[in-house]
């Protein structure tokens, strides 16, 4: 089975700081990632998606990156954090033989 | 484009009364639904899903969901709620499989003793 693996678990950086979280896969080979942002009341927004390594595609403009330099390890990266970034995150591997999208544990970001 | 419209950002229920949630789409293919269950800063845990065959599916925890075409809509149920079902519900729809997932805003299920 697939375990997705976040951290940190929590996060408290001051505005202008630069953000770095990561997320891996274990359990399944080349399955396709996504970077969601979960803030009160909006749902989830799906911010990044990678059907493989080096492949990136933004949903949302904004000034976060995201990034995949190996195949199970997804990173979500960001020069200069705004108050507006606060929120929790979370990364998700879709299984693409049953369509089945596996979330980690989350991040939870506070912007100060 | 595709959408997800769930009804009710809360739903209270006492423990023993039936779980009614509700989920309508906008595709214009057909869709495969999906309904996950969040619970207090957590991941999502897929409940259910839709992609094709029998129309009504059964997934974990007791819970089932009915795809009805004519009507566009998943609807989430569960014959007797459980305190350990407090939490929130959403709603998500993909392309057949072949799309990212679209989330509804979610539901969240309050069960009172």
């Amino acid at each position: 089975s697939q375990t997705i693996h976040q951290w940190p678990a929590t996060l408290v950086q001051p505005v202008g700081s630069p953000l770095s979280l990561e997320c891996t896969v274990e359990g399944t080979s080349n399955p396709n990632l996504y970077w969601y942002r979960q803030a009160a009341g909006r749902g989830l927004q799906l911010l990044f998606y990678s059907v493989g390594i080096g492949q990136i595609s933004s949903e949302v403009p904004q000034n976060l990156s995201a990034s995949r330099p190996q195949d199970r390890q997804f990173i979500l990266s960001s020069k200069k954090l705004l108050l507006s970034d606060s929120g929790f995150y979370l990364c998700a591997a879709e299984v693409i033989a049953n369509y089945e999208q596996y979330f980690g544990p989350g991040t939870r970001l506070t912007v100060t | 484009a595709q959408s997800v419209t769930q009804l009710g950002s809360h739903v209270s229920v006492s423990e023993g009364a039936l779980v009614l949630l509700r989920c309508n789409y906008s595709s214009s293919v057909p869709p495969y639904l999906f309904w996950y269950v969040q619970y207090p800063n957590q991941g999502l845990q897929l409940l259910l899903k839709y992609t094709t065959g029998a129309t009504l599916v059964k997934g974990i925890n007791g819970f089932e969901a009915e795809f009805k075409k004519s009507e566009t809509s998943f609807h989430l149920t569960k014959p007797s709620a459980h305190m350990s079902d407090a939490a929130e519900y959403f709603c998500a729809v993909s392309f057949s499989g072949y799309s990212t997932l679209t989330f509804g805003k979610g539901t969240m299920l309050l069960v009172s003793p």
